[in-house]
C-alpha cells in the first residue's frame, strides 16, 4: 500500500539555526498537506501543496512539493522556541471516483529548540 | 467555541473493561475520521464515515465499532481493552469535495491498566 516516510525523525537545534524535514511517498500525490503538533497537543493544518514543483511561505516557514509529486520539504529559517512540535506530512492519493480524502501520514519530525 | 471536540480528554481503565470515546464537531463538515497516535507519534487512520456512510475501515480489530447518529457526531466503542490499545485517540473532520484539510480535536489520551 501507499507509504510515505519522514526523515529525520529527532532534531535538536540551537536557537537560531536552521531546520528542514523531508517527506517520500512510493506513490504519485495529488497534493501533500503539512501539519504541526505541539506537546501534548492536536495536529494542526499548515499548509497544502498541489502543483509540481510548487512552493509556498509562510513567515519563516517554506514548504516545497517535488517536480514528480512525490516528496515535500518544510525548512524552517532561523528557528525560535515556539517552532518546538512534532510537523507531520500527511500525503492524499491520487483524485478520482470514491475519493474518501483518506491521508497518509508521514511519521513525524520532533523538532526541539535549545535557547 | 470549539469546532471539534472530544469526551473524555483522558480515560483510565482496566482491561477487559468496555468503553467508548465521543466526537462532535460544529464546522458543518459531513466526513469525519477516527486516527490512533501510539507512543512514537505515529498518526494511523482507523475509520472514516461521509454523511454517516463508513468509508474508510482500515485493519482495525473488530472489537473498535465506530458509530454516526449523524454527520456531525462520530463515536467509537472499544469492547474487552487490551493494554496494546492504550494511545491517544484523535478525531477528525473535514467538508469532502470542498477541501481535504482536516481538523483535528484535541485527543482522548486511553490509559488500559
Amino acid at each position: 500500500g501507499q507509504q510515505v516516510m519522514q526523515i529525520p525523525q529527532y532534531q535538536h537545534v540551537q536557537e537560531g539555526e536552521d531546520f528542514t524535514t523531508y517527506c517520500n511517498s512510493s506513490t504519485t500525490l495529488s497534493n501533500i498537506q503539512w501539519y504541526k503538533q505541539r506537546p501534548g497537543g492536536h495536529p494542526v493544518f499548515l499548509i497544502q501543496l498541489v502543483k509540481s514543483g510548487e512552493v509556498k511561505k509562510q513567515k519563516r516557514l517554506t514548504f516545497q512539493f517535488g517536480e514528480a509529486k512525490k516528496n515535500s520539504s518544510l525548512h524552517i529559517t532561523a528557528t525560535q522556541t515556539t517552532d518546538v512540535g512534532t510537523y507531520f506530512c500527511a500525503g492524499s492519493g491520487p483524485k478520482g471516483s470514491g475519493n474518501t480524502g483518506k491521508l497518509i501520514f508521514g511519521q513525524g519530525t520532533t523538532l526541539q529548540v535549545k535557547p | 467555541d470549539t469546532a471539534v471536540s472530544q469526551t473524555p480528554k483522558y480515560l483510565v481503565t482496566q482491561m477487559g473493561n468496555d468503553k467508548s470515546i465521543k466526537c462532535e464537531q460544529n464546522l458543518g463538515h459531513d466526513t469525519m475520521y477516527w486516527y490512533k497516535q501510539d507512543s512514537k507519534k505515529f498518526l494511523k487512520i482507523m475509520f472514516s464515515y461521509n454523511n454517516k456512510e463508513l468509508i474508510i475501515n482500515e485493519t482495525v480489530p473488530n472489537r473498535f465499532s465506530p458509530k454516526s447518529p449523524d454527520k456531525a457526531h462520530l463515536n467509537l466503542h472499544i469492547n474487552s481493552l487490551e493494554l496494546g490499545d492504550s494511545a491517544v485517540y484523535f478525531c477528525a473532520s473535514r467538508l469532502a469535495g470542498v477541501s481535504d484539510t482536516q481538523y483535528f480535536g484535541p485527543g482522548t489520551r486511553l490509559t488500559v491498566l
